[in-house]
């Protein structure tokens, strides 16, 4: 079964400062991966995906990611953090369960907070 | 486009009282659909799956039940609440189409009392 490990549970940034939070998987196949940002009391918004190709991926808000099979990560980057984009940031898996239908695993998430 | 809708948004309920929490989704027909849970500093907890209508597929064991009844409406169930069940409730849906991402409701703070 997929899993995914985000291992800080809390990074505090200043605000200017660039950003990385980490992610990694364990799945035996290629893995769909996908990243999240939840505001407090909110649901999910993507942010960006992978699913082949280029290991560099361009999302929205000025994210990106990069996959590296070699590591199973899948790494978020910002190069200059702004206040807004203090919250909770969730690193998925999207992989056939052993029932055969198509779900997503999530991190337990990892929260943002942006000193001004 | 699609539109998830869930509600209520907020929800106190007392210990022993019924729960119905409801999600729809427009826009997109036979869609894989989610009930998710997030309690604080442990993610989200995967409930229930659908693929289809009556097609329900439970991941914990647990006091929730969900329902299909229509193709996009899902509906996420209790008989008799427990304390534990208190936590925020995301309903999701998702193409069958493998790579896909989720699309998420707004989710519903469910609090038992």
């Amino acid at each position: 079964a997929q899993s995914v490990t985000q291992p800080d549970i809390h990074i505090t940034v200043s605000e200017g400062a660039s950003l990385e939070l980490r992610c990694n998987y364990s799945y035996g196949a290629t893995p769909y991966l996908f990243w999240y940002v939840q505001s407090p009391g909110q649901g999910l918004q993507l942010l960006l995906k992978y699913f082949s190709g280029d290991t560099l991926v361009q999302g929205i808000k000025g994210f990106e990611a990069e996959f590296k099979r070699s590591q199973s990560s899948f790494n978020l980057r910002k190069p200059s953090v702004h206040w807004s984009d203090a919250a909770e940031y969730f690193c998925a898996v999207g992989a056939q369960s052993g029932a055969g239908s198509y779900q997503l695993t999530f991190g337990k998430g990892t929260k943002l907070s942006v000193i001004p | 486009s699609q539109t998830i809708h869930q509600w209520p948004a907020t929800l106190v309920q007392p210990v022993g009282s019924p729960l119905s929490l409801e999600c729809t989704v427009e826009g997109t027909s036979n869609p894989n659909l989610y009930w998710y849970r997030q309690a604080a500093g442990r993610g989200l907890q995967l409930l229930f799956y659908s693929v289809g209508i009556g097609q329900i597929s439970s991941e914990v064991p647990q006091n929730l039940s969900a329902s299909r009844p229509q193709d996009r409406q899902f509906i996420l169930s209790s008989k008799k609440l427990l304390l534990s069940d208190s936590g925020f409730y995301l309903c999701a849906w998702s193409t069958l189409s493998p790579g896909t991402e989720a699309f998420f409701g707004q989710g519903t703070r469910l609090t038992v009392v």
